[in-house]
Parts: structure tokens; C-alpha cells; sequence
């Protein structure tokens, strides 16, 4: 079975400029998280969606972060225009259903540099 | 509001040496308690979780842990450590009401482990 997929691993941008990321849950999984990790720091969520519908946004930045997960499937979060302290990894998860007993299982996660 | 802290930011221990890493949680009800590896560029893996009943959990590669409620603790053992558990270690919280799915992480762990 795949587990949850990222793409790009990696991603060097300049500041002010856009970079988008994506997400493939592992099939069937309705719950799927994006966490922010920064160097030296454990994880913070910055959305949990159920389905299609964003049920915790409010750790996101709104003014410059948005996500969508369209079909309830994939996900993409995106940054627009991306500042320097956005550099961090970028960790997806997905999990059967919300609630702290459905384990979340993690994407290798895609690492922002921002210039 | 929930918290986790992890009171070791690196630690390093001689190969085949026993191992305790430190968790201690603030939380207002019977937490879920989870302990996660990352090994470099992966993403995070779940090594054992507590939910309720015994506070001696058994998980993957080796690990318990023990829940003690007395002492808002949750610390990870290994009797003998292997050169390819060196990583990084996050303890985490399951989150409550509105956040109710949502892994509250401290800052992690490091750990070295010596030939």
C-alpha cells in the first residue's frame, strides 16, 4: 500500500514569489493534515480537513497561506508571496477519520527554502 | 491549552547502552499520548501510542513507554539501542474538543548513538 505522498521533496524559491505543494493521502483516508515543521521544532498543524471541508484552519496564516483539497482526495497548500521565515519543512498526513485515536501517517514531507 | 515538553534536545548513548527519553504533557483530561521517529528526510513514523488501560505500552523496533498520571509523564525506553536508531524523537498530544484530532508535538529529541 503507497503511503502519503509529496511533491516536490524540495523547492528553492526567491522571496515575494509563489510555490504551491501537493498531497496524495493514502486511499480511502478521509481526515488529512498539513503541518508546518521549522528547524530544530516539532510539527504544528496548520489545517485539518474532513473530506473536502477545512474543519481547523485557524492555525493558518490567511494572509498569505491557502489550501484546498477540491475532490476530498489531494490537497494543495500554497504560499503567496513566500517571506523568508517560510523556510521549513512542510509535512502532510492523512488519517481514516478525525479523532486522536485514528493514527495519522505522514508524507516525507517537502522542504521550502526561501532566498 | 494542551503542551508537551521534552526536556532533552540531543542525547547520546554508546551502542547496545539502554535509553529513556523524556516526555512530560499538560492536559486537562486522559490524554492520548503518542510517541513518533523521524529519521532524516522521511517523514514521521508512529513508534507506540496510549489511549487507556495499561500504562506500559509496548510498540515497534523495541520501544515502550510508560504513562504515569502522577507525573504528567510519558517516557520512551529501549533496553538496548542499535546504531540505526538514531534519529530524531517527538512526543505528542492528541488534542481535545474543537481540536479533536489534532497531534500537539513538543520539540523533539535528537538522538546520536555512539560505535
Amino acid at each position: 500500500e503507497a503511503g502519503v505522498v509529496q511533491s516536490p521533496r524540495y523547492k528553492i524559491i526567491e522571496k515575494k514569489q509563489p510555490v504551491a505543494f501537493w498531497c496524495n493521502p493514502i486511499s480511502g483516508h478521509n481526515t488529512l493534515y498539513w503541518y508546518l515543521q521549522n528547524l530544530g521544532q516539532g510539527p504544528e498543524l496548520l489545517i485539518r480537513y474532513e473530506n473536502e471541508e477545512a474543519v481547523d484552519d485557524s492555525q493558518l496564516p490567511k494572509d498569505r497561506f491557502s489550501a484546498e483539497r477540491l475532490k476530498g482526495v489531494d490537497s494543495t497548500l500554497k504560499i503567496q508571496p513566500a517571506e523568508l521565515g517560510d523556510s521549513a519543512v512542510y509535512l502532510c498526513a492523512s488519517s481514516l477519520g478525525q479523532g486522536a485515536s485514528n493514527e495519522q501517517f505522514f508524507g516525507p514531507g517537502t522542504r521550502l527554502t526561501v532566498l | 491549552a494542551q503542551s508537551v515538553t521534552q526536556p532533552d534536545i540531543h542525547i547520546t548513548v554508546s551502542e547496545g547502552a539502554s535509553l529513556e527519553l523524556r516526555c512530560n504533557y499538560s492536559y486537562g483530561a486522559t490524554p492520548y499520548l503518542f510517541w513518533y521517529v523521524q529519521s532524516p528526510g522521511q517523514g514521521l513514523q508512529l513508534l507506540l501510542k496510549y489511549f487507556s488501560g495499561d500504562t506500559l505500552v509496548q510498540g515497534i523496533k523495541g520501544f515502550e513507554a510508560e504513562f504515569k498520571r502522577s507525573q504528567s509523564s510519558f517516557n520512551l525506553r529501549k533496553p538496548s539501542v542499535h546504531w540505526s536508531d538514531a534519529a530524531e524523537y517527538f512526543c505528542a498530544v492528541g488534542g481535545y474538543g474543537g481540536s479533536q484530532g489534532n497531534l500537539i508535538f513538543g520539540k523533539g529529541t535528537k538522538l546520536s548513538v555512539k560505535p
